[in-house]
């Protein structure tokens, strides 16, 4: 099935860094969520965004939904050891064509 | 802890066997899904239940059998399955299917076919 752009692909970072990771799309959607998976667990929903040029905080987490409702960023500043998993991007369209499309996902380690 | 609850967490099976995954949330919502989900990979939609009535089934094989008793429940019946199904299914669960009812998922299966 589709997915959409992600990236980075992955990413090894030092302790208090500050991480982005973005998503793109060729298609509108109208809802952009961001989850993040640990190992053995399912996806966690961290960020909704509803609206074109939506910029949401969720703690050290901060996602902006793309003015042209194809692509979203999500930011974590001073990242700390529980940050480490996989963080994907999901799109939804409109009634009737809801589906979830996720990203690729991106892998955050951190080095010690 | 997620509000969406998936037993078993694991299950071994032989390809003649039949067993069922179970999913229950309590949240209210009227929108369950099966996902399945390889490794490294994000989760591919398998059915969507709306009202307790089957709305999507994205051309799974019949020997995968989804079933909603309940507005609250949510079955896989397994049988015959092959090697190439072992994955992590997962549920989900939201207000309903429109696009502004994010979805929240249960921590999965771990199926592996032998």
């Amino acid at each position: 099935g589709q997915q959409l752009n992600q990236s980075p692909q992955s990413m090894f970072i030092q302790e208090g860094e500050d991480v982005s990771m973005n998503c793109t799309s060729s298609s509108i959607f109208n809802t952009w969520l961001w989850y993040k998976q640990d190992p053995g667990e399912g996806p966690v929903l961290l960020i909704a965004l509803y609206k074109a040029g939506e910029l949401t905080s969720n703690g050290r987490l901060t996602a902006q939904f793309g003015i042209t409702r194809k692509d979203s960023f999500l930011n974590i500043s001073a990242s700390i050891p529980s940050d480490v998993g996989i963080y994907f991007c999901a799109g939804q369209g409109n009634f009737g064509n809801e589906k979830l499309t996720f990203g690729t996902g991106t892998r955050l380690t951190i080095i010690p | 802890d997620t509000e969406v609850t998936q037993t078993p967490k694991h299950l071994v099976m032989g390809m003649t066997n039949k067993k069922s995954l179970k999913c229950e949330q309590h949240m209210g919502h009227r929108a369950m899904y099966w996902y399945k989900q390889k490794a490294k990979k994000p989760p591919e939609l398998m059915f969507v239940y709306s009202y307790e009535k089957l709305s999507i089934n994205e051309s799974v094989p019949s020997r995968f059998s989804p079933e909603c008793p309940n507005s609250s429940l949510l079955n896989l019946h397994l049988h015959a399955l092959q090697p190439e199904d072992s994955a992590l299914y997962l549920c989900a669960s939201s207000w309903d299917r429109g696009s502004n009812q994010p979805q929240h998922f249960g921590d999965g299966t771990r199926l592996s076919i032998l």
